[in-house]
């Protein structure tokens, strides 16, 4: 299985920072990687796929970049709803992973 | 309103079965490719089983296999899983996840998630 690692597992940040988040994969994924943000209680949501298309109705604050086994989601400028935990996610193999996570908290 | 409704999580005993269901409204279900994915109690995410849009590819984690089974009723807009054995480990609220295609890779609409006890 290919596995997903993300840094920082945890993220202290304040309102207005500009923030990066990345995700190594422990092989070539091409550009089949998505970013989902989820809050306390409940389910995920996608913010991005194929490494850099935001989904649809997703603040342009959030990008992503990235190819072959390295990846960063970044937000440019911190909104008190931004404050959550984020998923990397590869489809490049049908065994799909996610990454641990990572928290990003006031 | 296009929404996953999962159900038929509960309480049971190791080694025990258990079938979870997932109904799919506002959307033609029969274009997805349907999932399954799990967080157990403060933990990440885990995927556990994808479905084709006709059934014709099924692939489970290895976590799973041979225990889990994923299926589906089209007429129905309905994605099911089969679960046997279960363990404790198996403890998780499970969510259905649609993939934006199929088989794209990415999910881009969730169920609020049905939660499975595996406990004595």
């Amino acid at each position: 299985d290919i596995q997903m690692t993300q840094s920082p597992s945890t993220l202290s940040a304040s309102v207005g920072d500009r923030v990066t988040i990345t995700c190594r994969a422990s092989q070539s994924i091409r550009d089949l990687l998505a970013w989902y943000q989820q809050k306390p209680g409940k389910a995920p949501k996608l913010l991005i796929y194929k490494t850099s298309r935001l989904e649809s109705g997703v603040p342009s604050r959030f990008s992503g970049s990235g190819s072959g086994t390295e990846f960063t989601l970044t937000i440019s400028s911190l909104q008190p709803d931004d404050f959550a935990t984020y998923y990397c996610q590869q489809s490049e193999s049908y065994s799909y992973t996610f990454g641990q996570g990572t928290k990003l908290d006031i | 309103e296009v929404q996953l409704v999962e159900s038929g999580g509960g309480l049971v005993k190791p080694g025990g079965s258990l079938r979870l269901s997932c109904v799919a409204s506002g959307f033609t279900f029969s274009s997805h490719s349907m999932n399954w994915v799990r967080q157990a109690p403060g933990k990440g995410l885990e995927w556990v089983s994808s479905i084709s849009s006709s059934s014709f590819y099924i692939y489970h984690a290895d976590s799973v296999k041979g225990r889990f089974t994923i299926s589906r009723d089209n007429a129905k807009n309905s994605l099911y899983l089969e679960m046997n054995s279960l363990r404790a480990e198996d403890t998780a609220v499970y969510y259905c996840a649609r993939d934006d295609g199929d088989l794209f890779g990415y999910f881009d609409l969730w169920g609020r998630g049905t939660l499975v006890t595996v406990s004595s």
